[in-house]
């Protein structure tokens, strides 16, 4: 079974500051997915990294598949309070399936 | 907004009891996906349904079942619920079926079992 395992759990930091989250597996995806889910709502998708060393910017949030093509990174540059909620990676498992990793709940504080 | 509706937005019940929750996928979209959603255990899936057949089953409990009708909604059947049922759970939606693509998901539905 191919597990992500994201870290940190939990971030909280104050508006303007810049973080990134990491999501970390043992084997090899053919592609990652992040998403964002705030409370009492659906995952909502971000972005989709698919070749090795690919870098994707999405406004201030700048993703990174790993070259190996097991691990991403998610960058949010001068943080604001709407960035505040639960950043999920997700990969594909077999051809069918995906699985998600156990969340990173970030907070930006005001 | 996604696109994919569910229904009802929270449901509340008694534990040896059936639900049935609801799905419509986003407009030309022929995968269903369904996910569950705790607190201890994350997202895990539960079973995928692509223009109307079973394509892949997860973590879902013999209790449950699910189906996928020629209009392409799908429904969750939940039967002999139990406190640890009580959960989000989640309907999303793809355009593929071949392969596992990017997923569209709904605002959920919130069961709690008492």
């Amino acid at each position: 079974t191919q597990l992500l395992e994201q870290s940190p759990q939990f971030l909280s930091i104050q508006e303007g500051e810049n973080l990134t989250v990491y999501c970390n597996s043992s084997s090899v995806f053919s592609s990652l997915q992040w998403y964002r889910q705030e409370p009492g709502e659906g995952p909502v998708l971000l972005v989709t990294v698919v070749t090795g060393g690919e870098v994707k910017k999405l406004k201030r949030l700048t993703f990174q598949f790993g070259d190996a093509r097991k691990d991403s990174s998610l960058h949010i540059t001068a943080a604001q309070t709407g960035d505040t909620g639960l950043y999920l990676c997700a990969g594909p498992q077999g051809a069918q399936k995906l699985v998600f990793g156990q969340g990173t709940r970030l907070t930006i504080n005001p | 907004d996604s696109g994919v509706t569910q229904t009802p937005k929270h449901l509340i019940t008694a534990t040896g009891q059936r639900v049935t929750l609801r799905c419509s996928p986003r407009s030309g979209d022929l995968s269903v996906y369904w996910y569950q959603q705790s607190l201890d255990q994350g997202l895990q899936f539960l079973i995928q349904y692509y223009n109307g057949e079973e394509r892949a089953k997860g973590n879902i409990l013999e209790r449950f079942s699910a189906q996928q009708f020629p209009d392409l909604h799908s429904e969750l059947n939940l039967s002999s619920l139990e406190l640890g049922d009580s959960a989000l759970y989640f309907c999303a939606s793809s355009l593929t079926g071949k392969r596992v693509g990017e997923q569209y998901f709904g605002p959920g539905t919130r069961l709690t079992v008492t």
